[in-house]
């Protein structure tokens, strides 16, 4: 069966230091890994996804995401927090029939 | 490009009552929309997946009788929450994908729903 782990339901950072958001998978198929933000009280937009191309993969906002295969991991960074950063991270994995599986969240706060 | 709307963004209703949300892909054909429940703090749950012309097939634990979804272009789906109860309040967010890849969805806004 294909799920996620995020490890940290809460991450704080001052701003302007590096924000690392954990997320270990288990996949049973070539996994197809995402990372999505939520605003409060909004829906979800796509950061970045890895689709077995290149290990690492740049989004949008400055984030990227390495996806580490020895260590089922897709972790997700940024060089330099932004007061608009805090927001609701999701780390999701594709299931078997296609559909997405969502990780519990982690909530980015930034620190002035 | 990818634009999903979901109406109304929030809504009030008392229990007992059924409360109607539409979601629509603004500039593609969606041949598939998916529903989620996210409870606060919680992340999303997928309660079913329609295909535009068919009946829609729901997560184990889903009520389908409760939860009514209707996807009857392919531009426009839309879930009914019927005899409403306050346990039902929460985010429901529904997404779209305009392929055959279903992992590939396009988030709608969410619409907050609060049962009174």
């Amino acid at each position: 069966a294909q799920s996620v782990t995020q490890l940290g339901s809460h991450v704080s950072v001052s701003e302007g230091a590096l924000v690392l958001l954990r997320c270990n998978y288990s996949s049973s198929v070539p996994p197809y890994l995402f990372w999505y933000v939520q605003y409060p009280n909004q829906g979800l937009q796509l950061l970045l996804k890895y689709t077995s191309a290149a290990t690492l993969v740049k989004g949008i906002n400055g984030f990227e995401a390495e996806f580490k295969k020895s260590e089922t991991s897709f972790h997700l960074t940024k060089p330099s927090a932004h007061m608009s950063d805090a927001a609701e991270y999701f780390c999701a994995v594709r299931s078997r029939d296609d559909k997405i599986i969502f990780g519990k969240g982690t909530r980015l706060h930034i620190l002035p | 490009g990818a634009v999903v709307s979901q109406h109304p963004s929030r809504v009030i209703c008392k229990s007992g009552t059924s409360v109607k949300i539409e979601c629509r892909s603004l500039d593609f054909q969606a041949t598939t929309m998916f529903w989620y429940r996210q409870f606060p703090k919680q992340s999303l749950m997928l309660m079913a997946t329609s295909n535009e012309g068919s009946k829609a097939t729901y997560e184990q634990g889903v009520e389908k009788d409760k939860f009514l979804i209707n996807h009857a272009s392919l531009t426009l789906s839309t879930l009914t929450v019927t005899s409403a109860h306050p346990e039902d309040s929460s985010f429901y967010i529904c997404s779209a994908s305009s392929g055959t890849v279903t992992y590939e969805q396009y988030f709608g806004p969410g619409t907050r729903l609060t049962v009174t």
